[in-house]
C-alpha cells in the first residue's frame, strides 16, 4: 500500500544524544516535511524538502538537521542542541508541481528525552 | 507571515446533531488555499476539506462543509449528523499560492471535537 512510514513510534533519550527519526515514502511525492506537535501549540514546520538534495529551513529548525539524498526518504535528527526536544513529530509529503496543498501524514515519532 | 487562530480548544457535540468548528486567519494575500485536517486518536492526520480562495462557492464534502468568508477572513467547518467516529482534533490550515514556499502550510493551535452517544 502506498503511504508514509515512521520509525521507530516511540523512543527515549538520554540529554545530549543526538536522535534520528526515520521517514519513507513511496508516494512518488517530491516534496517532504517535517512537523513538531506539542499540546495547545498545533503543528509547527520544522523543515521542508521540494526536491532530492535540496531543503529549507521552516519556522523551528535551530536544533534540527535533515538530508534528502533519496526522493522516497527525509530523516530528521534531533541535535542535543535542542533546547526541548520531547514532543511528537510528524512527517508529511505532498506532490510538488501543481501542488493543491494537501500533505499525506505519517503515524507519528513521539520522542522522550530522559 | 501568516496567522491561523481557532478560538475553541475544545467542543462537544451529541451524536447525530449539527457542530460548527470556527477558524480566522490573517494573511495579505489574495490567491491561497484553506484546508481543515483532522487527526483522530489513532494520530494519523487526514484531510477533510479544501477551499480555493478564488472560489466563491463553498466546498462540501459529504457531511462537511465551509462556511468560507473571503473578506472577514473566516474558514468555518461544519458537521453535520455528527458521528463517534469524527471525534478528533481538527486542524484548520493556510496555504499561499505565491512565491517560492508555497509548499508550505501554516496550521492552526487545534480543536478538540468529542462527539457523545
Amino acid at each position: 500500500d502506498g503511504g508514509i512510514t515512521q520509525s521507530p513510534k516511540y523512543l527515549f533519550r538520554k540529554e545530549g544524544q543526538n536522535v534520528t527519526l526515520s521517514c519513507e515514502q513511496n508516494l512518488n511525492h517530491d516534496a517532504m516535511y517535517w512537523y513538531r506537535q506539542d499540546p495547545g501549540q498545533g503543528l509547527r514546520l520544522i523543515y521542508y524538502s521540494q526536491i532530492v538534495n535540496d531543503f529549507q529551513k521552516g519556522d523551528i529548525a535551530e536544533g534540527y538537521s535533515v538530508s534528502r539524498e533519496k526522493k522516497e526518504s527525509f530523516p530528521l535528527t534531533v541535535t542535543s542542541a535542542q533546547k526541548n526536544p520531547t514532543a511528537f513529530y510528524l512527517c508529511a509529503s505532498s506532490l510538488a508541481g501543481g501542488n493543491t496543498g494537501e500533505l499525506f501524514f505519517g503515524e507519528g515519532s513521539r520522542l522522550t528525552v530522559l | 507571515a501568516q496567522t491561523v487562530t481557532q478560538s475553541q480548544p475544545e467542543m462537544s457535540v451529541q451524536e447525530a446533531e449539527t457542530v460548527t468548528l470556527s477558524c480566522t486567519y490573517d494573511t495579505s494575500e489574495n490567491n491561497y488555499y484553506l484546508f481543515w485536517y483532522k487527526q483522530p486518536p489513532s494520530r494519523q492526520m487526514i484531510l477533510v476539506i479544501r477551499q480555493e480562495a478564488y472560489k466563491q462557492q463553498n466546498a462540501t464534502e459529504n457531511r462537511f462543509s465551509v462556511n468560507f468568508q473571503k473578506a472577514a477572513k473566516s474558514f468555518s467547518l461544519k458537521i453535520s449528523d455528527s458521528q463517534l467516529g469524527d471525534t478528533a482534533m481538527y486542524f484548520c490550515a493556510f496555504m499561499k499560492l505565491s512565491g517560492g514556499s508555497n509548499y508550505k502550510l501554516t496550521f492552526g493551535k487545534g480543536t478538540l471535537l468529542t462527539v457523545n452517544p
